[in-house]
């Protein structure tokens, strides 16, 4: 089985400032890694994912995250946030036998303001 | 476009009625997917299935139950013998294990 823990349940941060959002998981097996972001009453949308190769992994707009497989982590960072970025930040893991079956942490809310 | 599609976006039910929840995909996927989302605590799975007519129980499949039927069609069920219903319920589809899951935009179940 694996766990996800999101260390933090609520971000506050200044547009234009930076913001790293914390993920380690648990797990006996080998794990996909995935950042998901869930506007207000909206579903899931994935905002990137680790599944091999370059631990370093990067959005489209401008969100990175690395895969720490020593420490379990997937931390995600943004250099500079946008008003827009307010939302809700889900990490989730999957087994790589598990057939897409996701375990989610409980999540971080980040309110970015002017 | 391809996608999943949810119906209703807003349940409402009195307390003893079961309901049903309904998923759609046309992204060709075999496999689907039911959470149910509570604040503060992520999402939980409910029931899975990888195939037309085999699905599993996730991990609080208590009160509720699906149907597998055609690859496109995930309907729940939400009955009256699940204690605590109102919650945001969200269905996915995946093309495999190598690959990520893609939601619905969710139906809210409130018990009134």
């Amino acid at each position: 089985a694996q766990s996800v823990t999101q260390l933090d349940s609520q971000v506050p941060v200044f547009e234009e400032a930076p913001v790293e959002l914390r993920c380690n998981y648990s797990s006996s097996v080998s794990v996909y890694l995935f950042w998901y972001v869930q506007y207000p009453n909206q579903g899931l949308q994935l905002l990137l994912k680790y599944l091999s190769g370059s631990t370093l992994v990067k959005s489209i707009n401008g969100f990175e995250a690395e895969f720490n497989k020593s420490q379990t982590s997937f931390h995600l960072r943004k250099p500079s946030v946008h008003i827009s970025d307010t939302a809700e930040y889900f990490c989730a893991v999957s087994a790589t036998d598990s057939w897409g079956k996701l375990q989610f942490g409980a999540g971080t809310q980040v309110v970015v303001t002017p | 476009d391809g996608g999943i599609t949810q119906s209703p976006k807003y349940l409402f039910r009195k307390e003893g009625q079961n309901v049903t929840l309904s998923c759609e995909q046309n992204l060709n996927h075999d496999a689907m997917y039911w959470y149910r989302q509570d604040p503060g605590q992520g999402l939980r799975l409910i029931y899975y299935s990888q195939i037309v007519n085999d699905f599993q129980k996730g991990d609080i499949a208590e009160g509720y139950s699906v149907s597998r039927e055609k690859k496109e069609s995930f309907p729940l069920t939400v009955t009256s013998a699940q204690k605590n219903p109102t919650a945001f319920y969200l269905c996915a589809s995946s093309g495999g294990p190598w690959t990520e899951a893609f939601f619905g935009q969710g139906t809210r179940l409130t018990v009134v």
